[in-house]
């Protein structure tokens, strides 16, 4: 199967400060990214939806403007949680898909912590 | 995309098939069955999908009913590292958004 990179594992920030999680697809080129969000003993919920070169989709309830998604490359997007709060915390995962492939693949998540 | 329903947990012994059910009974004829696994504070992990012919890889197999309204996945002979919540999600390849449900807690013991 393809690679999908994330980075970085595992970030801890202050409150109020901004972070910036990478998704990158190694060896295949992504369309479409996805990007999701899991609480503790939860399921994976989806935030949004990203194209390549143009602006990402967001699910309801999801802040468009504290969770920037960009995604300029067929290979990277990013995810930038803005003035994170505690209750921002959380694991991070994107997921890609395109190329060849009619399954998608997903990063390994990025665990946030908000202090 | 049609939902699934899959029991909260399962146990098996670790040498043995693991046959893990979903059912979908509301699924639609150009949806895929898909088989993803999270093993703790990992990402999901592609295991196998089918439209309604079974399948195998080197992973797993994949059994669907001839009205496609349940599948199985049967991991042959479970290790300890098959531990993980093993999703099944159903949807078609027009829209490529995955929806996650509860999934089973598979836990594989000595």
């Amino acid at each position: 199967g393809a690679v999908v990179s994330q980075h970085p594992s595992r970030v801890i920030c202050k409150s109020g400060t901004s972070v910036k999680i990478e998704c990158r697809s190694l060896d295949f080129q992504a369309t479409t990214m996805f990007w999701y969000r899991q609480f503790p003993k939860k399921s994976l919920m989806l935030m949004a939806t990203s194209n390549e070169g143009s602006k990402a989709t967001y699910e309801q309830g999801v802040e468009k403007d504290k969770f920037l998604i960009n995604h300029a490359s067929l290979t990277l997007s990013t995810l930038t949680v803005t003035s994170a709060h505690p209750e921002d915390s959380s694991f991070y995962i994107c997921s890609a898909t395109g190329g060849s492939f009619e399954e998608a693949f997903f990063g390994q998540g990025t665990r946030l912590t908000v202090v | 995309d049609a939902k699934t329903t899959q029991p909260p947990s399962m146990d098996c012994a670790e040498g043995r098939a693991a046959n893990l059910p979903c059912n979908h009974s509301t699924i639609s004829g150009n949806e895929y069955v898909y088989w993803y696994r999270q093993i703790h504070s990992q990402g999901p992990q592609y295991i196998i999908h089918g439209l309604k012919n079974n399948e195998t890889n080197e992973m797993a197999s994949l059994i669907i009913t001839e009205d496609r309204k349940s599948s199985t996945l049967i991991l042959p002979h479970a290790t300890l590292r098959d531990t993980a919540v093993y999703y099944c999600i159903v949807k078609n390849n027009a829209g490529n958004m995955l929806t996650f449900g509860g999934g089973t807690r598979l836990m594989v013991k000595p």
